[in-house]
């Protein structure tokens, strides 16, 4: 079965800086790969889609880049502020209609 | 525009007995999922309902069972629970089906202890 790998530990950051967090998963690559944020007692939050024929989106602050051949996705947040501490999770697309989400990883941006 | 609503927000129940939980979709949205989130597996896919019809379904027993109404509104029904249902149940919409492509917008989700 599929299997989806994100970092359990959580990522701690200075303010200012880069965060990248990364989904690696095994077997079968995803037509479409979807970033989610989540914060405490909250629904995730869709943040970005990328599909498998693109090697990178942006939006704003965020990047994300999807390589099939090492079968991983990072999540990039630039210039990251406190505000962007949550949980980050990473779901894989396939066919149509099958949507399987990561653990997630924790974020701590510090001032 | 209203986002996805779902009630009761927390709820607590003892061992054997039943629960519904109830969502309501975005307005204008007709596909509606159901996932669990515990800490340990994360979000499990329970089901997808689009125009009233189950389209998918996870692998959960036959005691979580759910179904779409006219209005798109959502419940899910859980018989016999077990401590082992304690979890946030989460139900998310989005404008059409097709879950891998499609962008999903979820509720704040209902928290169940099952003592």
């Amino acid at each position: 079965s599929q299997k989806i790998e994100q970092n359990s530990e959580a990522l701690n950051i200075q303010e200012g800086k880069t965060a990248t967090l990364t989904c690696n998963y095994t077997n079968y690559s995803p037509a479409y790969l979807q970033w989610y944020r989540q914060d405490p007692g909250r629904g995730p939050v869709f943040l970005l889609l990328i599909r498998e024929n693109e090697k990178e989106k942006r939006k704003e602050r965020l990047k994300v880049t999807f390589d099939t051949t090492l079968k991983q996705s990072l999540f990039h947040i630039t210039a990251s502020q406190p505000a962007d501490s949550a949980t980050y999770l990473c779901a894989l697309g396939y066919n149509t209609d099958k949507l399987i989400f990561g653990t997630g990883t924790r974020l701590q941006v510090f001032p | 525009k209203a986002g996805v609503t779902q009630t009761p927000r927390y709820l607590i129940k003892t061992r054997g007995q039943q629960v519904t939980l109830s969502c309501s979709p975005i307005s204008g949205h007709r596909s509606v999922s159901w996932y669990q989130q515990t800490p340990g597996q994360g979000l499990q896919f329970l089901f997808e309902y689009f125009s009233e019809t189950q389209r998918n379904k996870g692998n959960f027993p036959g005691r979580f069972s759910g179904r779409q109404f006219s209005n798109s509104r959502s419940e899910m029904n859980v018989s016999t629970l077990e401590l082992g249902d304690s979890a946030l149940y989460l139900c998310a919409s989005s404008l059409g089906t097709g879950l891998s492509y499609n962008e999903q917008f979820f509720g704040p989700g209902t928290r169940l202890t099952v003592l």
